[in-house]
């Protein structure tokens, strides 16, 4: 699987936007983008993925560059509840590849 | 409507003795997969079934640890001859499929020591 490079800590304020930064610049054509967060004691859960257009839902927003060789995740409006490890992972496109390969990703720390 | 759900939350066992794991997986999904997790580590891919069968268990570290699907919903993860080594979380999670869109649902997990 292809590497991803995240950087281990970030820190905001409760109600500001957070900006979540991924480099994978050895991302193949059929790679997809995903993002899974893993809150305290909790295992991981599904942020938001995509392949090469931007992508919104209610939880995120996924930036993708145009060269694909990095994203963004957005966090809009951070909260308490979205202090948690955030993981950027590429995942083989195909129905023959099942499994995560997850990183260190990157400690969230929301202040109040 | 229910997660998936893994029991014991807990388990002390200490070096050499067999111990097992189970995951109840989210009704009706077909892709079932098992990680570990150490402490400070991302969870790491161990093995992963579509229905019964395996489809790719290269994350199994050695032949100390098998897994077993037999009725294509509960899964247990079975460890013999258990070594402080072992000593993780480990996580199970299903999906409706194994396709690019299919979101990984993960249980709370098991935490194992061994002693």
């Amino acid at each position: 699987d292809a590497k991803t490079t995240q950087p281990n800590s970030m820190e905001s304020n409760e109600e500001e936007p957070v900006h979540l930064p991924c480099n994978h610049s050895t991302i193949s054509g059929t790679d997809y983008i995903h993002w899974y967060r893993q809150l305290p004691s909790q295992g991981p859960e599904y942020v938001i993925h995509g392949l090469t257009s931007n992508v919104n839902n209610r939880m995120a927003s996924l930036a993708i560059a145009e060269d694909r060789k990095s994203s963004t995740l957005i966090l809009h409006r951070a909260t308490l509840r979205d202090a948690a490890v955030y993981y950027c992972i590429l995942r083989a496109g195909g129905t023959s590849y099942g499994k995560l390969t997850f990183g260190q990703g990157t400690i969230l720390t929301v202040h109040p | 409507g229910a997660g998936v759900s893994q029991t014991p939350s807990n388990k002390v066992t200490e070096k050499g003795k067999y111990v097992e794991l189970r995951c109840d997986p989210i009704s009706g999904h077909t892709a079932l997969y098992w990680y570990r997790q150490s402490l400070g580590q991302g969870p790491e891919f161990l093995i992963y079934f579509q229905g019964t069968g395996a489809a790719d268990d290269s994350g199994l570290p050695n032949d100390r640890f098998f897994a077993v699907r037999p009725e294509g919903s509960v899964s247990t993860l079975k460890i013999q001859r258990t070594e402080r080594g072992d000593s993780a979380v480990y996580l199970c999670a299903s999906s409706l499929g194994q396709g690019d869109g299919n979101e990984q649902f993960f249980g709370p997990g098991t935490r194992l020591t061994v002693l």
